[in-house]
């Protein structure tokens, strides 16, 4: 129950496409849903982060869609470049109050020019 | 700027020996976290602290201790390394609520 399912590992598109990252839960006491961004040699660093309250949260090219009755929630990348390259991890917590994440399994994105 | 900050970026140590991760922030956060990631496994919580002198068990604490003598130091120790500890370590923090800023990571080898 305190797992978060994340899909596909991998992913391959081209320059301007719209990859779609998907992230599945089972605890409903999950509140709060980060997706964090990682390149390679690097520590990951938050990148846009959602609340059940809201259906979709936009910052820049990067979207959350919500879907609190199916609990489920994904990450668009809208006109991808090639700096986008990167491993994505979704993420959950049960409220903030001691602010333990739980981790997806990961997706290896790869933006070809 | 925000910084967490860690001992080695490689580290290559034998079976059997003690292993000291060091972790330092410089943000004055409350709480401070060692996480493993492992390819298709994710990061996954060792431990964490939410206070200096206070810990609590994360999802696999097995074979590993930490210690928070200080606010902004957080160590890892692996009492006795063995192969499947083998990893990337990665330490965070973070204020009370709010976002995990993370360091590098330690690439730590065990043979």
């Amino acid at each position: 129950q305190q797992q978060v399912k994340q899909s596909p590992q991998s992913l391959i598109v081209q320059k301007g496409g719209i990859p779609i990252i998907n992230c599945a839960y089972e605890n409903t006491a999950f509140d709060y849903f980060p997706w964090y961004q990682q390149f390679p040699g690097k520590g990951p660093a938050l990148l846009i982060a959602i609340r059940p309250d809201v259906s979709e949260k936009k910052e820049g090219r990067f979207t959350i869609s919500f879907n609190k009755s199916a609990k489920q929630f994904s990450l668009h990348i809208m006109d991808s470049q090639p700096g986008d390259s990167a491993t994505y991890f979704c993420a959950a917590s049960i409220g903030q109050a001691t602010n333990k994440l739980i981790f997806g399994t990961g997706t290896l994105l790869a933006v070809q020019p | 700027d925000v910084k967490v900050t860690q001992s080695s970026r490689y580290l290559v140590k034998r079976t059997g020996e003690k292993v000291f991760l060091e972790c330092v922030q410089d943000m004055d956060h409350e709480n401070m976290f060692w996480y493993r990631q492992d390819p298709g496994l994710g990061l996954r919580l060792i431990y964490f602290s939410y206070d200096v002198k206070m810990k609590e068990k994360g999802d696999i604490p097995e074979g590993y201790s930490v210690s928070r003598e200080k606010k902004e130091r957080f160590s890892l120790i692996l009492e006795s390394a063995s192969t499947n500890q083998t990893s990337m370590y990665l330490c965070a923090s973070s204020l009370i609520t709010g976002e995990q800023y993370f360091g590098p990571g330690t690439r730590l080898t065990v043979t």
